[in-house]
């Protein structure tokens, strides 16, 4: 059974650091990995998608990597503000045997960006 | 993208009621998810709502429980039923696209959320 662990589950940060989340899975049979941001009391907003054959994705001040050998995915958020404070997801999916598409979610990691 | 309306964005429900929770996306979309989100919890997957035909449940969870019908490509509704406190989560709708609109990335989107407490 695929396990998502994230660590750190909190993290408070001054405004322009640049600062990294950890996602760990446990089966490295993955078809994708996805990252999502989750507002208070909001739906999910996806960020980046890392296929299984690549290393990582870019967009604007982020970055996704994919270590899937080790198990390992790294977001990586530039100069830090105030409104990328939010609880950020690490979704991965696999293809089940019945041929459905099914994500497993870590439980996150609440960023809060302090001005 | 693609846009995602959840009704009702949040109840208050007594035990022993049920509640029918609807998901409407603007336009085609291959596949639709149920998930459930319990407080301080990851995102679990409740059932995968198939278009015309039963939806297919996870482990732990029953069609008597949460039903779901999908009659068309873009509209889905999740019922919880006999409703206890345990029940009380967030309940997100979610969805694929097809591959010809958005490649062969596989991008999930998710809806706005469902916040249900039960009494």
């Amino acid at each position: 059974k695929q396990e998502v662990t994230q660590i750190p589950a909190a993290l408070s940060v001054p405004e322009g650091e640049n600062l990294v989340l950890n996602c760990s899975f446990t089966d490295s049979a993955i078809y994708n990995l996805q990252w999502f941001r989750q507002d208070p009391g909001k739906g999910l907003t996806s960020l980046l998608l890392i296929q299984s054959s690549q290393r990582e994705q870019t967009s604007g001040r982020l970055n996704a990597s994919l270590d899937k050998s080790s198990g390992r995915s790294t977001l990586y958020i530039a100069a830090s503000q105030p409104g990328d404070s939010a609880t950020y997801l690490c979704a991965v999916r696999r293809i089940s045997g019945a041929g459905s598409y099914q994500l497993t979610f870590g439980k996150g990691t609440k960023l809060s960006v302090i001005p | 993208s693609a846009v995602i309306s959840q009704k009702p964005s949040r109840d208050i429900c007594q035990r022993g009621t049920s509640l029918t929770i609807q998901c409407q996306v603007d336009s085609q979309v291959t596949m639709m998810f149920w998930y459930r989100q319990q407080p301080g919890q990851s995102l679990t997957l409740i059932a995968t709502a198939n278009q015309g035909s039963e939806a297919t449940y996870e482990s732990g969870f029953v069609i008597d429980k949460f039903p779901i019908s999908r009659p068309n490509l873009t509209f889905s509704t999740l019922t919880v039923s006999n409703m206890s406190p345990e029940d009380s989560s967030i309940y997100l709708c979610s969805v694929t696209k097809p591959r010809w609109v958005q490649g062969p990335t596989d991008t999930q989107y998710f809806g706005p959320g469902t916040r249900l407490t039960v009494l």
